[in-house]
């Protein structure tokens, strides 16, 4: 079944604790990339990655980054996660320009 | 500056009836449109497109309509059903960009 996975799907943290959210999918799809979800702000997009080793900040990067080693994962890294990045967090990934873009089930982050 | 509105936050439809969810943007080099529907939960999903060389696309109960000289785009449900009850998402996309910008959504709830 072709899919986005987002791991984990719930996560409580405290300030400061480096996290990363995994992201991978199946489809062999080049480009994928990541959104927050917040009340009244709809879906943002934190950064993306055009292909292997190929990543670019999007609208809202600020206190994350990512890493594209490989074409089907697509990791999250808080290196100090703070209270303003609690937030519903997804990931999703497109063959190429002009196709549509599937996403991930989502991941709840709350940081305290 | 949003370049994707989406002016009614919420919209109650009865069950039978239409829904008519509209989306207005801005920058007039959006040359193609989507429509996501997002169950709580989970990840968007794409529902409709419209390319801008179209005023009108259909699928089923759901058709996109899109006026260029007003910037606008809508999305006719009908007839309304319960299970269409979920956050619609409208986006658009830039020729030959993977990014599209999401609007910040509408709640839409059909009653039965």
């Amino acid at each position: 079944e072709a899919q986005v996975t987002q791991n984990p799907r719930y996560l409580i943290t405290v300030t400061g604790k480096k996290l990363t959210v995994t992201c991978s999918q199946n489809m062999n799809h080049e480009y994928m990339s990541w959104y927050r979800q917040d009340p009244g702000l709809g879906l943002r997009q934190i950064y993306y990655s055009m292909n292997v080793e190929v990543t670019d900040k999007g609208d809202v990067p600020e206190g994350y980054k990512v890493s594209r080693k490989e074409k089907r994962n697509f990791p999250l890294i808080l290196e100090s996660p703070s209270p303003n990045q609690t937030s519903l967090y997804f990931c999703a990934s497109t063959m190429t320009v002009g196709e549509t873009q599937y996403f991930g089930p989502g991941t709840r982050l709350l940081v305290l | 500056d949003q370049q994707v509105k989406q002016n009614s936050p919420s919209l109650s439809v009865q069950e039978g009836r239409i829904s008519i969810l509209n989306c207005d943007y801005t920058n007039s080099m959006f040359d193609y449109f989507l429509w996501y529907k997002k169950y709580p939960a989970e990840g968007p999903t794409f529902l409709i497109s419209i390319s801008s060389i179209k005023d009108k696309n259909e699928d089923g109960r759901f058709t996109v309509f899109l006026n260029k000289s007003a910037k606008h785009l809508s999305l006719h449900i009908v007839p309304s059903q319960p299970g269409d009850s979920a956050v619609y998402f409208c986006a658009a996309r830039e020729e030959g960009s993977y990014i599209p910008t999401f609007g910040r959504g509408t709640s839409l709830i059909v009653h039965p």
